[in-house]
């Protein structure tokens, strides 16, 4: 019954490698999200998707690459990754920008 | 993207005694939202203001917004242990994306 889910909710791993955080909403939203939320706990938005096309795309490194399937999927897949990708990424949903969005728990990412 | 600016950072309190927290943006928005984020948690909704709304209650909860000097509050009564959190404004005055406050870290002690 969960409304946001993402997988993993731990990702630990090494400089350098490639990961990839996966989310799933069933709550018929059009609109996705992703968010980076740093240790002082200051939530960025990095992108967004409406119906699998891409409406924000903040100024990430291209390293990271997001990609939705569906509109009910949005994946957020990281190449190269560095000490400073070390966050809380959270994936979210809303049926419009202006409305309120569902929150998924979230995934850890620790870079060593 | 501009920063909205909750304050106070931080507020401690006792349980029943009433919290009070401010956020502040910078341009015209069409409505401003209230989150709470319980530790190692995502954001939960709590409330939606409209700009033409000035005040706005559910159950404890209750936000006032100033369009004039672009700045909203959010007040808990009679906090509980449970209500221990961070709580985040959110605006959508970059029309494209909601824009997060830096976000009150509250402490209700029994």
């Amino acid at each position: 019954d969960t409304a946001v889910s993402q997988t993993p909710k731990y990702l630990v791993t090494q400089m350098g490698n490639d990961k990839s955080i996966k989310c799933e909403q069933n709550l018929g939203h059009d609109t996705m999200y992703w968010y980076k939320q740093d240790s002082k706990k200051f939530l960025k938005i990095m992108f967004s998707y409406n119906n699998k096309e891409l409406i924000i795309n903040e100024t990430v490194p291209n390293r990271f690459s997001p990609k939705s399937p569906d509109k009910a999927h949005l994946n957020l897949h990281i190449n190269s990754l560095e000490l400073g990708d070390s966050a809380v990424y959270f994936c979210a949903s809303s049926n419009g920008i202006s409305y309120e969005q569902y929150f998924g728990p979230g995934t850890r990412l620790t870079v060593t | 993207s501009q920063q909205g600016e909750e304050d106070p950072q931080a507020l401690s309190i006792q349980e029943g005694e009433n919290a009070t927290m401010n956020c502040s943006y910078k341009t015209s928005i069409n409505n401003l939202q209230w989150y709470r984020q319980n530790s190692g948690r995502g954001l939960v909704h709590l409330i939606l203001i409209r700009s033409n709304e000035r005040e706005k209650h559910s159950g404890r909860l209750r936000v006032t917004l100033d369009t004039s000097k672009k700045s909203s509050s959010l007040l808990i009564t009679a906090s509980r242990a449970a209500d221990t959190a961070s709580y985040f404004c959110a605006t959508d005055e970059a029309g494209t994306a909601l824009i997060f406050g830096k976000g009150t870290t509250l402490s209700v002690s029994s």
